[in-house]
């Protein structure tokens, strides 16, 4: 079984500020990790995903996230927030393989100040 | 591909009426979700196909929600009778066992 933790429900930082929204999983089974990003009205869409391999993984829009096991962590940062970053964030985990039921944190609303 | 296609993307329908919701899998991929996504709940998986065959069900509220998948490119999500509870946007997904691909979801509003 899986699950993910998303603590808080709100960030809210300044244009060009640092942007870090943390993630935390449980897995019974080494797992897929991966941020979605849902803008209003919207689906949700890919950031990036963790499978195997390299620990430190870069998605679209300057998003990268670092998978730690030992930390069980998959913490999503940005060097420099835009405006256009403000949406609602998702952490996912899954099994993978034939196993590949996506189970969802509750997400983040990250808000970005002018 | 043009990614997972849903209709309709807004429903409005009165309580007791049957609603029936439609997704359109990418083509090539083996799994599809339905999640159901709202203010209090967040998103909740409803079930999920692999390869046509229903997985996992175990989300599916109560018997008022049924779904199918009679072809690799086609499912339908139905409540009957629909209640006032029942609105959210719904959110249909496929996956090739690693990433899913979400559709725009239908906004469902039973009054």
């Amino acid at each position: 079984a899986q699950s993910v933790t998303q603590l808080g429900s709100h960030v809210s930082v300044s244009e060009g500020a640092l942007v870090l929204l943390r993630c935390n999983y449980s897995s019974s089974v080494p797992p897929y990790l991966f941020w979605y990003v849902q803008y209003p009205n919207q689906g949700l869409q890919l950031l990036l995903k963790y499978t195997t391999g390299a620990t430190l993984v870069k998605g679209i829009n300057g998003f990268e996230a670092e998978f730690k096991k030992s930390e069980t962590s998959f913490h999503l940062t940005k060097p420099s927030a835009h405006m256009s970053d403000a949406a609602e964030y998702f952490c996912a985990v899954s099994g993978g393989g034939a196993n590949s039921k996506l189970t969802f944190g509750k997400g983040i609303t990250l808000s970005v100040r002018p | 591909d043009a990614g997972v296609i849903q209709s309709p993307r807004h429903e409005v329908t009165e309580m007791g009426q049957e609603v029936t919701l439609r997704c359109k899998p990418i083509s090539g991929h083996n799994s599809l979700f339905w999640y159901r996504q709202t203010m209090m709940r967040g998103l909740e998986l409803l079930i999920y196909f692999n390869n046509n065959v229903p997985i996992d069900d175990s989300g599916m509220p109560e018997d008022r929600f049924s779904a199918k998948m009679p072809n690799a490119s086609f499912s339908t999500l139905k409540i009957q009778p629909s209640e006032p509870r029942d609105s959210a946007v719904y959110f249909c997904a496929s996956s090739t066992n690693t990433e899913a691909f979400f559709g725009q979801g239908t906004r469902l509003t039973v009054v």
